[in-house]
């Protein structure tokens, strides 16, 4: 079965550490794959996906075929980068795509 | 203002009433999708259209009815059948149904007793 697990409900770290947001997913096609952010009172949206292979404030996603992951990383966190973050799979490429459970990540300051 | 908009943000009804969600958007977008968000299960699709006149059931469609008359509209009718109805509900849309960025609506919570 297609599926998104991102095994960490809640992710804290202080200003300035690496922050790692871990995806892995099972899908024995090439997978689509995004990252979704939403912030504090604010609309859920695209951060970036793997197509791009851009760096979007600063976060990189990579993708590993034979881990099945696409974790998403950040060398030094900021405190803005607090947020629920959403990793998902788009197996057929027509925009249905399946989110993993979310991943709350706090930066303390 | 561009966009897709959501009414109402608070919902609330009593058990055995149907319910209609509004989702509107002028982007210009042909594919629109309805997602159920739950803590800690993520957001999961309920129905999505990728052209007017059509749609398509998405992992949890059971209890749930929707219309794509016009382009800009994809109402979400959350019918007496739905065993557990109380979620927020998001809309969103794209482009196409190809692998763009969606576009989320704010939201609707829907408080069903």
């Amino acid at each position: 079965a297609q599926r998104v697990t991102q095994p960490e409900k809640l992710l804290s770290v202080f200003k300035g550490a690496p922050v790692e947001l871990k995806c892995n997913y099972s899908y024995s096609g090439s997978p689509e794959l995004f990252w979704y952010v939403q912030y504090s009172r604010q609309r859920l949206q695209l951060l970036l996906r793997h197509i791009s292979r851009e760096s979007i404030k600063g976060f990189t996603a990579d993708l590993n075929k034979g881990e099945t992951s696409f974790h998403l990383k950040k060398p030094f966190a900021q405190e803005e980068d607090s947020a629920m973050y959403y990793c998902a799979l788009d197996p057929s490429n027509t925009g249905k795509l399946i989110f993993g459970q979310g991943t709350t990540l706090q930066v303390k300051p | 203002d561009g966009g897709i908009t959501q009414s109402p943000k608070y919902l609330f009804r009593k058990e055995g009433q149907n319910v209609t969600l509004s989702c509107e958007q002028n982007l210009n977008h042909d594919a629109m999708y309805w997602y159920r968000q739950d803590p800690g299960q993520g957001l999961r699709l309920i129905y999505y259209s990728q052209i007017v006149n059509d749609f398509q059931k998405g992992d949890i469609a059971e209890g749930y009815s929707v219309s794509r008359e016009k382009k800009e509209s994809f109402p979400l009718t959350v019918t007496s059948a739905q065993k557990n109805p109380t979620a927020f509900y998001l809309c969103a849309s794209t482009e196409t149904g190809n692998s763009y960025e969606q576009y989320f609506g704010p939201g609707t919570r829907l408080t069903v007793t």
